[in-house]
């Protein structure tokens, strides 16, 4: 079964440096999304991204973050400077179709750790 | 931001019986309901979902039911078995379109003993 694929699965980062997370949708689906959980919390959105531009952002998502469809195949997630609050799993999703009966499938993750 | 609550962090139950996992929101705007299971170091997968005009909806041992008066959906997995031992997630959708983003419950551990 097709699955999303992140990498890498953990990151450790000094705060104030540029960190990327990657991702390999499906490769037949067309709506993509970065969220976050921070350890103990719940699972947070923070960006759709469609037809190669931003359909939504949260508040979470300020001018640090940036996300990138660079070749047709890569989703990545780009933290501009890291800060120690940014330390999460982040998980990227995939959707086929706009209706509303084709969930979204996730990956396993990216643990970022901030020090 | 509390639009989707999952009250129960936990549930424990014997293998064979019927896990029941609960999920309550307040945006009546929602139109679909989803849950998704998660393992340790796994991403959440997928499970069943429920459109806001239907109120039940069954896949095998799993059944979703949706009170839309009482704003209250409610996972049942007959019978449980030990591999269906995770963390299960609520999550709403709104309207169609490019977003569709999933606002998340914070998650029931279930843990069925064999």
């Amino acid at each position: 079964e097709p699955e999303v694929t992140q990498t890498p699965s953990h990151q450790v980062t000094q705060m104030g440096q540029e960190v990327i997370l990657r991702c390999v949708p499906i490769s037949n689906h067309l709506y993509f999304y970065w969220y976050r959980q921070i350890l103990g919390q719940k699972v947070e959105f923070l960006v759709s991204f469609y037809n190669n531009e931003i359909s939504e952002k949260s508040e979470i998502f300020d001018d640090q973050f940036s996300v990138e469809r660079p070749d047709g195949s890569n989703f990545t997630l780009k933290i501009r400077s890291t800060k120690l609050e940014d330390s999460a799993m982040y998980f990227c999703a995939s959707r086929q179709g706009s209706n509303s009966n084709q969930p979204q499938h996730f990956g396993d993750g990216t643990r970022l750790s901030i020090l | 931001d509390q639009q989707v609550k999952q009250n129960s962090p936990s549930l424990s139950v014997q293998e064979g019986r019927i896990s029941i996992l609960n999920c309550d929101y307040t945006n009546s705007m929602f139109d679909y309901f989803l849950w998704y299971k998660k393992y340790p170091a796994e991403g959440p997968t997928f499970l069943i979902s429920i459109s806001s005009i239907k109120d039940k909806n069954e896949d095998g041992r799993f059944t979703v039911f949706l009170n839309k008066s009482a704003k209250h959906l409610s996972l049942h997995i007959v019978p449980s078995q030990p591999g269906d031992s995770a963390v299960y997630f609520c999550a709403a959708s709104g309207n169609g379109g490019a977003t569709n983003k999933l606002i998340f419950g914070t998650g029931t551990l279930l843990a069925v003993q064999p």
